[in-house]
């Protein structure tokens, strides 16, 4: 059973930065796809970003919002999925996902990112 | 990239069947076999009820089926219980990039 527990929100001031972490347990991490999902408050999931296994080049992908501020990256050897978000906006404010379509599928509780002055 | 297109609400009384469409583009949910539908009841976090169109996790009832014609995807709820009130979102694989949904809140009536 895919089991995700992210870590690492809080409130920050506009242009500041934070690591989100994902402990992930239950399956192998490095042949999973990993995503970071965000819901803002009242609104919708937004998909964030992507880390993909290695067998398909372990890449990264990122959501035209948020390209050049946001960095995912994997420890295969603590099974942990990282967001390094940089220049926070008011607008980034929201509880932070991470999850996976496979092993058949499994998303965190979420960690909450508050962007305000 | 914009969002894939959901109804924002749906309903159905129990025991009866809805449908809800995602529709995208040739370049997300018409070009890929990779929809997904989540489900997320209020204040919780979401749970992956149907992957790869069609495709349904274990422990999740037979109850929910995908399909997919064109550029649109469908989420088809049957026999609908008290439980099922919640709101669903699609996603797609959409090249070097993934899409949601804005999400379809589905009232039991």
């Amino acid at each position: 059973e895919v089991q995700l527990v992210e870590s690492g929100g809080g409130l920050v001031e506009p242009g500041g930065s934070l690591r989100l972490s994902c402990a992930a347990a239950g399956f192998t991490f490095s042949n999973a796809w990993m995503h970071w999902v965000r819901q803002a408050p009242g609104k919708g999931l937004e998909w964030v970003g992507r880390l993909k296994r290695k067998s398909d080049g372990g890449t990264t992908d990122y959501a035209a919002p948020v390209k050049g501020r946001f960095s995912i990256s994997g420890d295969d050897s603590k099974n942990t999925l990282y967001l390094q978000i940089n220049s926070l906006k008011i607008d980034d404010t929201a509880v932070y996902y991470c999850m996976t379509d496979d092993y058949g599928g499994g998303w965190g509780q979420g960690t909450r990112v508050t962007v305000s002055s | 990239q914009s969002a894939l297109t959901q109804p924002p609400s749906a309903s159905g009384s129990p025991g009866q069947s809805v449908t809800i469409s995602c529709t995208g583009t040739s370049s997300d949910v018409g070009g890929y076999n990779y929809v997904s539908w989540y489900q997320q009841h209020p204040g919780k976090a979401p749970k992956l009820m149907i992957y790869e169109v069609t495709k349904r996790p274990s422990g999740v009832p037979d109850r929910f089926s995908g399909s997919k014609s064109g550029n649109t995807a469908s989420l088809t709820v049957s026999g609908l219980q008290a439980e099922d009130e919640a709101d669903y979102f699609c996603a797609s694989y959409a090249g070097s990039s993934s899409l949601f949904g804005g999400g379809t809140k589905l009232t039991v009536l």
